[in-house]
């Protein structure tokens, strides 16, 4: 399984916008990247999934290059709600478990 | 929209105890797993379950551990004696399909388990 990196922690500003990269080099040619948040005390939600360049819903973006070694989670004009801990999965397509690491704790000021 | 529920939300248990962690996956998916973390800790997969019997399972998830589904709704992790380091908050999680992927599962809300 590829292993991912990102930031143990990021701050922002209510109304701006935060970009959370993570990389993963060794990703593999059917492996997904998905990203997921987790408030406190609470179970992981699922933000956004790609296989490659943009995507785009109501919560979020997610821009992955054309060599797919990193992706970046784009979450526009942060909220105080916002405030949670975020985790970047590589997760290979038909797969039965998924594999966190410690993900980046956002933390959003007023 | 529907949700994946688990009770307790807090169990407190002594030492070498039996716990049973509750968990009522969404009413059509097919794939039930659970996960727990450490206070502090990553996320952990422990099993997933389909079609009755256990499909994977990891390190973590030994002798203990069980898993069931006693009827059509519930979903059940039997920790058979409890033990410190079991002290941790247990995530339930379900999908809908045969074939999972990461953008299907659905999380509970947890259990959290202290064992004194």
């Amino acid at each position: 399984l590829a292993k991912t990196t990102q930031p143990i922690s990021m701050d922002s500003y209510e109304g701006q916008e935060v970009n959370i990269t993570c990389s993963h080099n060794n990703i593999a040619t059917n492996d997904y990247i998905t990203w997921y948040q987790q408030f406190p005390s609470q179970g992981p939600r699922f933000i956004i999934q790609g296989y490659k360049t943009k995507v785009t819903n109501e919560v979020a973006s997610l821009f992955i290059p054309a060599d797919r070694k990193s992706s970046t989670l784009s979450l526009p004009r942060v909220s105080l709600s916002d405030t949670a801990v975020y985790y970047c999965l590589v997760v290979p397509l038909n797969t039965d478990k998924l594999i966190f690491g410690t993900g980046t704790r956002l933390q959003v000021f007023p | 929209e529907p949700e994946v529920t688990q009770t307790p939300s807090h169990q407190v248990t002594q030492m070498g105890q039996e716990v049973i962690l509750r968990c009522v996956p969404i009413s059509n998916h097919l794939y039930f797993y659970w996960y727990r973390q450490i206070l502090g800790q990553k996320v952990e997969f422990l099993v997933s379950f389909y079609n009755n019997e256990i499909s994977e399972k990891s390190e973590i998830f030994d002798d203990q551990f069980s898993v069931e589904r006693p009827d059509g709704s519930n979903f059940t992790l039997k920790i058979r004696s409890t033990k410190l380091e079991d002290s941790a908050m247990y995530f339930c999680a379900s999908t809908p399909g045969q074939f999972s992927n990461a953008e299907t599962q659905y999380f509970g809300p947890g259990t959290r388990l202290l064992v004194l």
